[in-house]
């Protein structure tokens, strides 16, 4: 079982539509979230990122994290073709004050159409 | 451009080839990251320096692998004898490590292709 776990998709949603991404982990120590938004032959760009458990909007985006459930979410509020994407997760556990390695999901991939 | 930058963007070899990829972190970070990525999957750890000490290797990075960051700057990341199972998008990615969030900014990869 890999650390996270992220369903590929594809999720395919009209424009203006509210889209829900999630991912399950299984490494309690996991205290920083974070999710990156991937186009197509491009590097990963930092969307959000949390710390432990709550919420956090950005604009439309907006992050949870229930570390009880182990389960972070990503929504995506009047969706628009330019968000059409692959959307990472990723996490990283907390070593004293510094943090190493991030652990990515596999990505799911977003299409909003017009 | 403040970003961090990856070189080359592109690079075809035969296998059984060396190559060698170039990063420049943006300029006041002073951790720098490797991660592979293949197709369909997210990216995977390879390793990471603070300034010009490797702090941390995944048991991804063969012996074939070897990482460099010698002034704490630039960094480059060899392949020895290339394999096909080496193709792969390898990503740079930069952090300041001196505030409490560790924020990693990625650059846009180096896409190989190993025939």
């Amino acid at each position: 079982q890999k650390e996270v776990e992220q369903d590929p998709g594809p999720l395919s949603v009209p424009e203006g539509a509210i889209v829900s991404l999630n991912c399950t982990y299984s490494n309690s120590a996991f205290q920083y979230f974070m999710w990156y938004r991937q186009y197509s032959r491009k590097g990963p760009e930092l969307l959000m990122y949390t710390y432990s458990s709550g919420n956090k909007e950005d604009g439309r985006f907006t992050a949870q994290v229930d570390k009880s459930s182990k389960y972070i979410s990503l929504f995506i509020r009047d969706s628009q073709p330019s968000d059409s994407a692959t959307y990472l997760c990723a996490m990283s556990d907390e070593r004293g004050s510094t943090l190493g390695r991030l652990y990515f999901g596999r990505g799911t991939q977003l299409t909003v159409w017009p | 451009d403040t970003g961090v930058s990856q070189n080359p963007r592109h690079k075809i070899t035969k296998r059984g080839q060396n190559v060698t990829f170039r990063c420049d972190p943006i300029s006041e970070h002073n951790r720098l990251y490797w991660y592979r990525q293949t197709l369909g999957q997210g990216p995977e750890f390879l390793t990471y320096f603070q300034n010009e000490a490797q702090l941390e290797k995944s048991r991804l990075l063969s012996d074939r692998f070897s990482a460099e960051r010698p002034k704490g700057s630039f960094s480059t990341l060899e392949i020895q004898r290339t394999e096909q199972g080496d193709s792969a998008m390898y990503l740079c990615a930069s952090s300041f490590a001196g505030t409490r969030i560790h924020t990693q900014y990625f650059g846009p990869g180096t896409r190989l292709t190993v025939l």
